[in-house]
């Protein structure tokens, strides 16, 4: 059965440090993997989108970057957090659109 | 732009009282809706998913959802909400052959027992 897995849970991170979130998935090939923000009372914003390795698509411009160096690994990094990237991180993982699976996210917190 | 609404942000219902959230969407096209489900310290997990035929849709845990095309919505119901129900709803949609789901707000929903 396919499965997500994201790490770390929690993570707190003084601002101007570098940040590197991991998401992989297991038992399918070729997913498409996504990076959203969630935030109290305005939903999940899609950050970034891949529909195959090395293939990223950014949703809203920010201090953040994707990669996908393999076919289930999604990584979300920044070279220097800032306050406001404090956020839940989900990532999730489709196949052909067939309803998207969450990791259970990662609470970032900047200090 | 593609976007998902849903008007209610907060409810608040007594156990036994019957629910009904609004979800509706702006893709003229095909579209595929969904429902998912947030309970207190969990992760996002799909309560039900339309893509093509009845436009009534059986979930999860007793939850019904009906689209309909002429109103542009996807409106999630329960004839009788559990103290278990309570947790965030999000209504999410991706027009035909899109790979990406825009998401509403979310609405938090709080049964009283």
């Amino acid at each position: 059965s396919q499965t997500i897995h994201q790490w770390p849970a929690t993570l707190v991170q003084p601002v101007g440090s570098p940040l590197s979130l991991e998401c992989t998935v297991e038992g399918t090939s070729n997913p498409n993997l996504y990076w959203y923000r969630q935030a109290a009372g305005r939903g999940l914003q899609l950050l970034f989108y891949s529909v195959g390795i090395g293939q990223i698509s950014s949703e809203v411009p920010q201090n953040l970057s994707a990669s996908r160096p393999q076919d289930r690994q999604f990584i979300l990094s920044s070279k220097k957090l800032l306050l406001s990237d404090s956020g839940f991180y989900l990532c999730a993982w489709s196949a052909r659109a067939n309803g998207y699976t969450f990791g259970s996210g990662t609470r970032l917190t900047v200090v | 732009a593609q976007s998902v609404s849903q008007h209610n942000h907060h409810v608040i219902l007594s156990e036994a009282a019957s629910l009904e959230l609004g979800c509706n969407y702006s893709y003229g096209g095909t579209v595929n809706l969904f429902w998912y489900v947030q309970y207190p310290g969990q992760h996002l997990q799909l309560l039900l998913k339309y893509f093509s035929g009845d436009p009534l849709v059986k979930g999860i845990k007793g939850f019904e959802a009906e689209f309909i095309k002429s109103k542009f919505s996807f409106n999630l119901r329960k004839p009788s909400v559990q103290w278990s129900d309570t947790a965030e709803y999000f209504c999410a949609a991706a027009s035909g052959g899109s790979y990406i789901p825009t998401f509403g707000r979310g609405t938090s929903l709080i049964v009283h027992p």
